[in-house]
């Protein structure tokens, strides 16, 4: 079965932390890869997408995701956060067509 | 304002009643998309269109749920005698390419 998970509910960072999120796929095919943002009170935005080349992926903001295929995951970095990092992130992955599975997203809180 | 359209942006309803929510896409969008997010979880799928022609239905889309989008561009997305279970945030999303940009989504109450 098509599936996303994200390996933790809720983090809570202080700021210029480190932010590593996990998330693996089982999709069979190929596979385009996301990571959306929610801002508290705003709809989903992209962060950043994999659909093919280099599996290092840079986003906006800072983020970046490696595309590790032998581990079929696809974890969301970012170096030093910011307060304004507070968000839910969800991991997605689509296989080019019109179907996009979401994981159940990571609530980031980040300490000022 | 160019982006997903969606309206109401709240819907309290009674158990039972009827619901009809819409969805106005970015014009040039071929593809459009309503997923269910219900508290704790990312968006679920729920159908798809790409211009007028209803080609995906996840099976979380019952009987009672109903979408069109009669001319290719807006989106209608009927609920019919409500359950709470129903009670949800419904985000559609619309797409040229592989990119989907959302709406603000409808906060579904049934009470």
């Amino acid at each position: 079965a098509q599936s996303v998970s994200q390996h933790n509910h809720h983090v809570i960072l202080s700021e210029a932390a480190s932010l590593e999120l996990g998330c693996n796929y089982s999709y069979g095919g190929t596979v385009n890869l996301f990571w959306y943002v929610q801002y508290p009170g705003q709809h989903l935005q992209l962060l950043l997408k994999y659909f093919s080349g280099d599996p290092l992926v840079k986003g906006i903001k800072g983020f970046e995701a490696e595309f590790i295929k032998s581990k079929f995951s696809f974890n969301l970095r970012k170096p030093s956060v910011q307060w304004s990092d507070t968000a839910e992130y969800f991991c997605a992955v689509g296989n080019g067509g019109f179907k996009t599975i979401f994981g159940a997203g990571t609530r980031l809180f980040v300490k000022a | 304002d160019t982006g997903v359209s969606q309206n109401p942006r709240h819907k309290i309803t009674k158990r039972g009643q009827n619901v009809t929510f819409r969805c106005d896409p970015i014009s040039e969008h071929n593809r459009l998309y309503w997923y269910r997010q219900t508290l704790g979880q990312g968006p679920e799928f729920l159908t798809y269109f790409q211009n007028e022609a209803q080609l995906e239905k996840s099976r979380l889309l019952s009987d009672r749920f109903s979408a069109e989008r009669p001319k290719g561009s807006f989106s209608t997305l009927e609920i019919q005698r409500t359950e709470q279970g129903d009670s949800a945030m419904y985000l559609c999303a619309s797409s040229l390419g592989t990119r989907n940009t959302f709406g603000s989504g409808t906060r579904l109450t049934v009470v």
